[in-house]
């Protein structure tokens, strides 16, 4: 069975700082990786995915995130936090084209100026 | 483009009532599926259908929910009776077609609470 694990409930950086959102997957198959983020009173809008390739995939709003298979991680990171980057981060993977995704709990992320 | 939408945004109803909540995708999106997150917890898979026919509904929790997605453009989701652990917010996604890594495009949700 898939799986997402997101190791920390909240994540607190000061703006201007790096972030970094963990996130590892446990799937008997090629992954295919997302990131999705949650602002209040929102839907998910998507950030950015890894589905073969470049192992550094980037996204909107400066986003990133390296899939690293030996650790079975897809980390998001950015390098400088912005306040409006406040929301809820959720990861996600799935197995074949066409399948639904397995999420993680979500991450809350806090940029405090 | 329109993105998903999802009518309503909020519901609240007491237990033993039926609710139908309705989900438009994308125009063209072959792949319409429906989510649900309990409060705190994951988001967690219900069911995914190819245009109108259910494709899996592994993740549909009893047979108090149906689905339906009438001529494979909007889909309808019907909680009947509802009971407290219904209560949560259900997301619809879409995407194009299935040969492909396209990523799935979600609507803003419908919080259901029942009392």
């Amino acid at each position: 069975a898939q799986s997402v694990a997101q190791p920390e409930d909240q994540v607190n950086v000061a703006e201007g700082n790096p972030l970094t959102v963990k996130c590892t997957y446990s799937v008997s198959g090629n992954p295919y990786l997302f990131w999705y983020v949650q602002y209040p009173n929102r839907g998910l809008q998507f950030l950015l995915k890894y589905i073969t390739g470049d192992n550094l995939v980037k996204g909107s709003y400066g986003f990133e995130a390296e899939f690293n298979k030996s650790q079975t991680s897809f980390h998001l990171k950015k390098p400088s936090a912005l306040v409006s980057d406040s929301a809820l981060y959720f990861c996600a993977v799935r197995v074949g084209q066409g399948t639904p995704l397995v999420f993680g709990k979500g991450t809350r992320l806090s940029v405090i100026a | 483009e329109a993105g998903v939408t999802q009518f309503p945004s909020h519901s609240v109803i007491e237990k033993g009532q039926t609710v139908t909540l309705r989900c438009d995708p994308i125009s063209g999106h072959d792949n319409l599926y429906w989510y649900r997150r309990v409060m705190g917890k994951e988001i967690k898979f219900l069911l995914h259908f190819v245009k109108e026919s259910k494709q899996d509904e592994s993740g549909m929790p009893n047979n108090r929910f149906l689905a339906e997605r009438t001529g494979g453009t909007y889909s309808t989701l019907k909680v009947q009776p509802a009971e407290l652990e219904d209560s949560g917010v259900y997301f619809c996604a879409s995407s194009p077609q299935r040969t492909s890594g396209y990523e799935q495009y979600f609507g803003p949700g419908t919080r259901l609470t029942v009392t």
